[in-house]
């Protein structure tokens, strides 16, 4: 089982629409959970962490479950400016070496239509 | 002023060529890192450095060699490039040491193709 899954999607929704995107995680250590974009040739950058309770940031809410072991993203009210790859990112805690490290997802892929 | 940057933004080389990409940092962060995102889009991470140090090293060939000259950079060297060496590498860093998790902040990659 791959450490981070998501959906590749492409996900193609209408300008406005609302869209989830979800993602497990096999590590049930895993320490905190991240959402980051990265738009085409470009590099990613960090979009919002996500918390137990859940967190909104304007037209984004991110939620973990960690008894499923189960990230979400939504958006709400797309935005041709949304149009991304979405990647679920888990940061794990190396024991051994007492450091940390992210693990991507291979990202989900969001076109929003005019 | 650009706060991660990487030189060369692209790369064509041959297979055998040995190469080097430099990283420089303008945040003052303590932590320094190298991705390597492949064809298929899989971001892995490769090394990351602090205060000079190697902290993560995963299972990449000896082929690659990151080298940090001062806080502020990370260069990688790549001897006897390989066609399986083609992707885009992505330098990053972040404040604090490894016992904790902060943002990282990513380079804008360099896309290197041996041919």
């Amino acid at each position: 089982r791959k450490e981070v899954e998501q959906d590749p999607g492409p996900f193609n929704v209408p300008e406005g629409a609302t869209v989830a995107f979800n993602c497990t995680y096999s590590n049930s250590a895993s320490q905190s959970f991240f959402w980051y974009r990265q738009d085409c040739r470009k590099e990613p950058k960090l979009l919002m962490s996500v918390y137990s309770s859940g967190n909104e940031d304007g037209r984004f809410t991110a939620q973990l479950n960690r008894a499923s072991q189960y990230i979400s993203l939504l958006i709400r009210d797309s935005k041709l400016s949304d149009s991304a790859t979405y990647l679920c990112v888990v940061n794990n805690r190396d024991s051994g070496a007492g450091s940390y490290q992210l693990t991507f997802g291979k990202g989900t892929k969001l076109s929003v239509i005019p | 002023d650009t706060a991660v940057s990487q030189t060369p933004k692209y790369l064509v080389t041959q297979m055998g060529n040995d190469k080097s990409i430099k990283c420089e940092q303008n945040l003052g962060h303590d932590t320094m890192y190298w991705y390597k995102q492949d064809s298929k889009k899989f971001l892995k991470i490769m090394f990351s450095y602090n205060n000079k140090e190697l902290i993560i090293n995963e299972t990449v060939p000896n082929r690659f060699s990151p080298k940090s000259p001062d806080k502020a950079h990370l260069n990688l060297h790549i001897n006897s490039l390989e066609l399986g060496d083609s992707a885009v590498y992505f330098c990053a860093s972040s404040q604090g040491g490894p016992s904790e998790y902060n943002e990282q902040f990513f380079g804008p990659g360099t896309r290197l193709t041996v041919l």
